[in-house]
């Protein structure tokens, strides 16, 4: 089983709609999360951190369950901006010497039409 | 821009010879790591250092890689000998505790 999965797209969704994106992860023993976002051919970059009381930034929300190991990305009222992949990332931590590493999963990439 | 520059930021280079690249990372961090991203896959760690220190390597560090990050400041990955397998975008990060900043990428070409 890998350790960090992700719905494997692609999305593609028209300007204006709602879109969730799913991750589950295999070690328990994960102490942070996130969601990155990456253009075509650029570097990954941070989009949030996910909590287990769930977070919000925007037309973004973040969920968290710790018990079913599970992670979401909702976007809503897309914009053709939003159009790129989005990562599911988790962190070990300093757990069992894993010196804060980042594993990913492979990515959902969305596409958003005008 | 995330203040970790990495250069060069795109290499091609004949199967069989031996590549650098340099990552600058942002000042006050002293976590600094090494990523490996094929297409349409997500990045893989390769290797860490805290402050000069190597502390941890992946089992995907072949023998012809080897990573060092001199006073704690900037960091270097060699290949040696590369394999048309190599090709990928090698992703430097810097981060303090959880959160982590990657630099533009080197993109390596191996013909």
């Amino acid at each position: 089983r890998k350790e960090v999965e992700q719905d494997p797209g692609p999305f593609n969704v028209p300007e204006g709609a709602t879109v969730a994106f799913n991750c589950t992860y295999s070690n328990s023993a994960s102490q942070s999360f996130f969601w990155y976002r990456q253009d075509c051919r650029k570097e990954p970059k941070l989009l949030m951190s996910v909590y287990s009381s769930g977070n919000e930034d925007g037309r973004f929300t973040a969920q968290l369950n710790r018990a079913s190991q599970y992670i979401s990305l909702l976007i809503r009222d897309s914009k053709l901006s939003d159009s790129a992949t989005y990562l599911c990332v988790v962190n070990l931590g300093y757990s069992g010497g894993s010196n804060y590493k980042l594993t990913f999963g492979k990515g959902t990439l969305l596409t958003v039409n005008p | 821009d995330t203040g970790v520059s990495q250069d060069p930021r795109h290499k091609i280079t004949k199967r069989g010879q031996n590549v650098t690249f340099r990552c600058d990372p942002i000042s006050e961090h002293n976590r600094l790591y090494w990523y490996r991203q094929t297409l349409g896959q997500g990045p893989e760690f390769l290797t860490y250092f805290q402050n000069e220190a190597q502390l941890e390597k992946s089992r995907l560090l072949s023998d012809r890689f080897s990573a060092e990050r001199p006073k704690g400041s900037f960091s270097t990955l060699e290949i040696q000998r590369t394999e048309q397998g190599d090709s990928a975008m090698y992703l430097c990060a810097t981060g303090a505790r959880e959160t982590q900043y990657f630099g533009p990428g080197t993109r390596l070409l191996v013909l």
